[in-house]
């Protein structure tokens, strides 16, 4: 199926630090989403993305939809100790069709560790 | 409020004991969805389901089934035949028409087969 690449797999940092992590596909995506995952816990949606060049805040998070289409960004600032999770990336494929829509296409996920 | 749940949120079985794990939605969604995610690991769906009485398998069916006889409910199998159960399952849902705005998702159910 639809391979989303997610980059960094991990990442180790002090609380303070600005964190970046993108998300890359071969294909055109219509809609980027990011969602972060507490331990334990269900993903919870943070930001949705929907025009190439959208850039769009939440609070210390800001996601940009790439002008190719084709990626995703997403920076964190001034990390604190709750910021620790997983962040996955989400799409919907332009091309997707038939048994394909309606489901979206998610990342392998980037695991945030904040040192306080 | 409307929202997912899922139920149990632990739960402990025999090997090659059949168990079913409940997911309830209130938020009219059309579409549910079931996912494995295993320590450390991405979500990898298992089955889905766009409409009542109709399912689709998803990348990982083999040793699951699952039912959909109401839009509210879509419970999840894990059969005997299921090789590595032991995992974190989640639940979610979206409007079929709108996916786009995301899937919501429950607070899952982590299964350990002893």
């Amino acid at each position: 199926g639809q391979q989303l690449n997610q980059s960094p797999q991990s990442m180790f940092i002090q609380e303070g630090e600005d964190v970046s992590m993108n998300c890359t596909s071969s294909s055109i995506f219509n809609t980027w989403l990011w969602y972060k995952q507490d331990p334990g816990e269900g993903p919870v949606l943070l930001i949705a993305l929907y025009k190439a060049g959208e850039l769009t805040s939440n609070g210390r998070l800001t996601a940009q939809f790439g002008i190719t289409r084709k990626d995703s960004f997403l920076n964190i600032s001034a990390s604190i100790p709750s910021d620790v999770g997983i962040y996955f990336c989400a799409g919907q494929p332009s091309n997707a069709g038939g048994t394909s829509y309606g489901k979206l296409t998610f990342g392998q996920g980037t695991i945030l560790t904040v040192h306080p | 409020d409307g929202g997912i749940t899922q139920s149990p949120k632990y739960l402990f079985r025999k090997e090659g004991q059949n168990v079913t794990l409940s997911c309830e939605q209130n938020l009219n969604h059309d579409a549910m969805y079931w996912y494995r995610q295993d320590p450390g690991q991405g979500l990898r769906l298992i089955y889905y389901s766009q409409i009542v009485n109709d399912f689709q398998k998803g990348d990982i069916a083999e040793g699951y089934s699952v039912s959909r006889e109401k839009k509210e409910s879509f419970p999840l199998t894990v059969t005997s035949a299921q090789k590595n159960p032991t995992a974190f399952y989640l639940c979610a849902s979206s409007w079929f028409a709108e996916f786009n705005y995301g899937y919501t998702f429950g607070s899952g159910t982590r299964l350990t087969v002893v």
